[in-house]
């Protein structure tokens, strides 16, 4: 079975600051997608990264896949309130999609 | 109007009773998922569909069912509703390129009492 772990699960941090989150398997992905949910809502696509190393930037977030295509880094410079939600990762199995375990971001004002 | 969606959004049943939610998209998509939410959990894949002749278990099946009734179309009923059940249920499209976006729509949060 291929799991995918997330840490932190809570983080809640003050405007301005990093963070990092992290997503790490025991199995390889072809493929690993971000994604953001707010409440109400559902999940909406970041980033698809493909390659193992490749390091993808979205203003002020950057996203990395490990070299085994094993793990997966999210990194917020800066942050801010809205970027408050729940980030999921998400790697692509045998035709579908294996979910981690989410984190969810608090940025306070 | 939004592509992908769901419904009822908010449901209260009771142990043993059937349920119903219903999703349907206008984004053409071939491929639709149903998957359960629950805190600590992440997103878990009850079952997806490829196209309207392809029904596929995923990772927690077992004590849910599935109808493709068009390729806009794909409800996931409960049988016999019971409350470890109540989670947030996403319904999602893809198309058929292996890795692409998936869409989602808003939830439907069910609550087994």
């Amino acid at each position: 079975t291929q799991l995918l772990e997330q840490s932190p699960q809570f983080l809640s941090i003050q405007e301005g600051e990093n963070l990092t989150v992290y997503c790490n398997s025991s199995s390889v992905f072809s493929s690993l997608q971000w994604y953001r949910q707010e409440p109400g809502e559902g999940p909406v696509l970041l980033v698809t990264v493909v390659t193992g190393g490749e390091v993808k930037k979205l203003k002020r977030l950057t996203f990395q896949f490990g070299d085994a295509r094993k793990d997966s880094s999210l990194h917020i410079t800066a942050a801010q309130p809205g970027d408050t939600g729940l980030y999921l990762c998400a790697g692509l199995g045998t035709y579908k999609y294996i979910f981690g375990t989410g984190t969810r971001l608090k940025v306070l004002a | 109007d939004a592509d992908v969606t769901q419904t009822p959004r908010n449901r209260i049943t009771k142990t043993g009773k059937r349920i119903m939610l219903e999703c349907s998209q206008t984004k053409g998509h071939d491929r639709m998922y149903w998957y359960r939410q629950d805190p600590g959990l992440g997103l878990r894949l009850i079952y997806y569909s490829f196209d309207v002749k392809d029904i596929n278990k995923g990772e927690i099946s077992d004590g849910y069912s599935v109808s493709r009734q068009a390729q806009a179309k794909f409800s996931l009923s409960l049988e016999s509703a019971i409350p470890n059940q109540t989670a947030l249920y996403f319904c999602a499209t893809s198309d058929r390129i292996e890795g692409n976006e998936q869409f989602f729509g808003p939830g439907t949060r069910l609550t087994v009492l």
